[in-house]
């Protein structure tokens, strides 16, 4: 199992410029999340989907950060325009349906650490 | 609303000794604990997860955590530290139906001395 992927893992831009990371969740993983930590704030949720479907997006910081999930092996965090307060690690994790030896715990990504200059 | 309090923001412990790392949730019934270890630069990997049954749990790398209900509490310990294990540490809390999303602490950065 290759686990989840994200990418790019560094990404460096300029303010004003749009920004978008990808992750592919773990194959038959019914729920995948993204979440953004710094050093000020921690680990937040941004937003979270099952079976590709936005459920909580409570997180998102402002109308700047969208997400999508197009298909169960997909989903794209999108921040347009971007600003240096956007600096941070954005990690995507997924977790298995409930009721299939799973209790909730999910499964993270590497992360791609953006930089807003 | 749940929540998760690691009171410890940096432990500093020697290559050898034991450690144990603390973390209280506040829930309205039994949830599901996690704990995860991030090293610098890498994601959180889940270190051991209770849900029921054994209140004594074991994961991952030597470590294990008790679950105290009466406490609140789900600490992490280790019997003896070795080098690598420097990292930080966080617990999660889970809701056993509804949300399905974790709420987590804020971290224990663990240092370990030679």
């Amino acid at each position: 199992d290759a686990g989840v992927i994200q990418s790019p893992r560094h990404e460096v831009t300029e303010m004003g410029q749009e920004v978008t990371l990808r992750c592919k969740p773990i194959s038959g993983h019914d729920y995948l999340f993204w979440y953004r930590q710094t050093m000020m704030r921690g680990l937040e949720l941004l937003i979270y989907f099952n079976n590709n479907v936005p459920i909580d997006d409570s997180g998102m910081p402002e109308d700047r950060f969208s997400a999508k999930m197009p298909n169960a092996s997909f989903s794209t965090l999108k921040i347009q325009p971007s600003e240096p307060r956007d600096s941070a690690v954005y990690f995507c994790a997924s977790s298995p349906r409930p009721g299939s030896g799973s209790y909730n715990e999910q499964f993270f990504g590497p992360g791609t650490r953006l930089t807003v200059l | 609303a749940q929540s998760v309090t690691q009171p410890d923001i940096h432990i500093t412990v020697s290559e050898g000794a034991s450690l144990e790392l603390r973390c209280n949730y506040s829930y309205g019934a039994t949830p599901y604990l996690f704990w995860y270890v991030q090293s610098p630069g890498q994601g959180l990997q889940l270190l051991l997860k209770y849900f029921s049954g054994d209140t004594l749990v074991q994961g991952i790398k030597g470590f294990e955590a008790e679950f105290k209900r009466s406490q609140s509490s789900f600490n992490l310990r280790k019997p003896s530290v070795h080098w690598s294990d420097a990292a930080e540490y966080f617990c999660a809390v889970g809701q056993r139906t509804g949300r399905r999303a974790l709420t987590f602490g804020s971290g224990t950065r663990l240092q370990v001395q030679p």
